[in-house]
């Protein structure tokens, strides 16, 4: 059974950094780009970034440029995100996928406040 | 960016209706390789987005066949054929053809 399981989201103050993990199995994860979705309260989704299956190329979007840093780990199977100079807009449930969206996590909040 | 215009915003469907929803887009995603990276996925509440499409027409594994997708360029559309209550949440379209990745803004399916 495939399963990605979040971890790390918690209450932060702007400005601060906080890392999110996301352990993938039940699949061969070193053989999926893999991805970061968010979506703040209420809303929609919102794609945040995507990652090779080597790590070597990396896709993010404009508001998380330079802010953010998605990697990965294939030897342990897991996906990261780290988040620095966190602001209020980026509260919301962060979903770990796979690149094309076939499979996602139960998500972890993510909390932007002071 | 490539915007996705989802239409309706809500859908209100009794219990064996056939329902459809339109996902246009701003430009064509078609690739270059020749597919058409077009989703479509279905967000119960509480949950998780689940996919229910992929390449726009492909049946997700374990996927009712009462759903189907079709389209092709800029236009795209997912049908139930038979709603069942299961069925009621929020559906999204999502392109990956482009850089970066869009999502439709959702339709909220309710049942009768």
């Amino acid at each position: 059974e495939v399963q990605l399981v979040e971890s790390g989201g918690v209450l932060v103050q702007p400005g601060r950094s906080m890392k999110l993990s996301c352990a993938a199995s039940g699949f061969t994860f070193s053989s999926f780009p893999m991805a970061w979705v968010r979506q703040a309260p209420t809303k929609g989704l919102e794609w945040v970034a995507t990652i090779s299956t080597s790590g070597g190329s990396t896709y993010y979007r404009d508001s998380v440029k330079g802010r953010f840093t998605i990697s990965r780990d294939n030897a342990k199977s897991t996906l990261y995100l780290q988040m620095d100079s966190l602001r209020s807009e980026d509260t919301a449930t962060y979903y770990c996928t796979t690149g094309t969206a076939d499979y996602w996590g139960q998500g972890v909040m993510v909390t932007v406040s002071s | 960016d490539v915007v996705l215009t989802q239409t309706p915003p809500t859908l209100l469907a009794t219990i064996g209706q056939s329902v459809s929803i339109s996902c246009r887009s701003s430009q064509s995603l078609l690739h270059s390789n020749g597919n058409t990276y077009l989703n479509w996925l279905l967000q119960r509440t509480g949950q998780s987005p689940q996919p229910l499409i992929y390449l726009v027409s492909k049946l997700e594994s374990g996927v009712p066949n009462r759903f189907s997708g079709s389209g092709s360029g800029t236009d795209f559309t997912l049908k139930i054929s038979g709603v069942e209550a299961e069925d009621l949440g929020v559906y999204y379209c999502m392109q990956f053809t482009h850089y970066p990745l869009t999502f439709g803004s959702g339709t909220k399916l309710e049942i009768k």
